[in-house]
């Protein structure tokens, strides 16, 4: 199974902050990689899709990027809103694995 | 508008069985493959199984002895079914849609306990 490392697990950062995010695979998943946002009681919402694409309706402040082994979710600008967990998935190869998450909040 | 929707029962006793019903809307079930991912305290997100758009199944190996998915084209469920439930077996249980997971639901909490 392909492991996913994400870092850091915890994040305290200021509104109008850029933020980044990582996960590194334990082997190559080329672009098969998402990231998702996960709110309280809500559904997780996929945010970027195949590493660097952006999902429809999600603002531009988000992009992701990387290939291989080791990627990246930027917010360029945070905003109150974007209080959540953050995860990624790599869709590469069976079994579907998943980072560990990043919970950001607010300084 | 895509949307999924788990329904569970909530508790469960140990060594019973797990039935959980993702009702999905806005999209067809013979289109797209359904999967099932769990949420527990221990072992974080781990992805459970998926039956595909033809209606075959695959199961993680963790889970393969034990788990069952299976659907309802007419109704737009998709069911998932696990036997021999174990207090490490409590979280919650989402649907996703698609090979790359794309749209979810909200989760049907599950607490195994007696």
């Amino acid at each position: 199974d392909i492991q996913m490392t994400q870092s850091p697990s915890f994040l305290s950062a200021s509104v109008g902050d850029r933020v980044t995010i990582n996960c590194k695979a334990s082997q190559n998943i080329n672009r098969y990689l998402n990231w998702y946002q996960q709110k309280l009681g809500e559904a997780p919402k996929l945010l970027i899709y195949n590493a660097n694409s952006l999902q429809t309706g999600i603002p531009s402040r988000f992009s992701g990027s990387g290939s291989g082994t080791d990627f990246t979710l930027t917010i360029s600008s945070l905003q109150p809103e974007d209080v959540a967990t953050y995860f990624c998935l790599q869709h590469n190869s069976w079994p579907r694995t998943f980072g560990g998450g990043t919970k950001l909040e607010l300084k | 508008q895509v949307q999924l929707k788990e329904t569970g029962p909530g508790l469960v006793q140990p060594t019973q069985t797990l039935s959980i019903t993702c009702t999905v809307s806005g999209f067809s079930l013979t289109s797209y493959y359904m999967q099932w991912v769990r949420q527990t305290p221990g072992k974080g997100l781990e992805w459970m199984g998926f039956i595909r758009s033809g209606g075959s199944t695959e199961y993680n190996s963790e889970f393969k002895s034990r788990l069952s998915i299976s659907r309802d084209t007419s109704k737009n469920q998709v069911f998932l079914k696990m036997n021999s439930l174990k207090t490490e077996d409590t979280g919650v249980y989402y649907c996703a849609r698609a090979q790359g997971m794309d749209a979810w639901g909200q989760g049907a909490s599950v607490t195994v306990s007696s």
